[in-house]
């Protein structure tokens, strides 16, 4: 089974607007990683938050992380027609990382 | 500093033939990894590799599949006998040391195969 699983698995929101997409797991982790993905493209690195980390931030970027529930979310603020993406969560361990379906969002002009 | 390396950016094959995949890591990057992506899915870990040792492949299939990394040149993915089920995206990543607590991996812009 994965270990990342996100939700909802596509979003379709106005330039402007935030965006929020939500990631499970099922183990103990190291960390949690972000990263996009542009249609074709090799994928991104977004931000890590460790284990022993509530919330971080990065630009635009907001992730928490609620090791209780094994969750974790991303949010993009002020979203812009280039934030046009798939984002993928991804946990950390046994030297790999472990990535879930991901994220389509789709910023409209 | 370049990024992670990787050619050819597409690959074409037909059914039985072979395909090798190459993957520079970031300078100074001694850790490698090879994912691989199937269409609307996440990636899948295949093998990490590190300088002239595979340390762990358990994600790679049993057989037609095998990774290296040389003392010089760049990681090696190669498929053999191609089927079409292998057509996906096979991406490499890299990072200074093993991605314990804190390394992040950083991606290649990944190999598309397509095999006919």
């Amino acid at each position: 089974s994965q270990q990342g699983e996100e939700d909802p698995q596509a979003l379709s929101i106005q330039e402007g607007e935030n965006a929020t997409m939500n990631c499970s797991y099922k183990t103990s982790i190291n960390n949690l990683q972000w990263y996009r993905q542009n249609s074709g493209r090799g994928l991104v690195h977004l931000i890590l938050i460790r284990s022993n980390e509530r919330e971080k931030h990065s630009g635009r970027l907001r992730v928490t992380l609620d090791t209780s529930k094994k969750s974790s979310s991303l949010l993009i603020t002020a979203s812009r027609a280039a934030d046009t993406a798939s984002y993928f969560c991804a946990t950390s361990g046994n030297n790999r990382l472990a990535f879930g379906k991901g994220n389509q969002v789709v910023v409209i002009p | 500093n370049a990024g992670v390396m990787q050619n050819p950016r597409h690959l074409v094959r037909r059914r039985g033939q072979e395909a090798r995949l190459r993957c520079s890591p970031m300078k100074g990057h001694s850790h490698v990894y090879w994912y691989r992506q199937l269409p609307e899915e996440g990636l899948k870990f295949m093998v990490y590799l590190q300088k002239e040792n595979i340390i762990d492949e358990s994600g790679m299939p049993k057989e037609r599949f095998s990774a290296e990394f040389p003392k010089e040149g760049p990681s090696i993915l190669r498929i053999q006998q191609v089927v079409r089920g292998d057509s996906a995206a096979y991406f490499c990543a890299s990072s200074p040391r093993a991605s314990g607590y804190t390394d992040t991996q950083y991606f290649g812009p990944g190999t598309r195969l397509t095999v006919l």
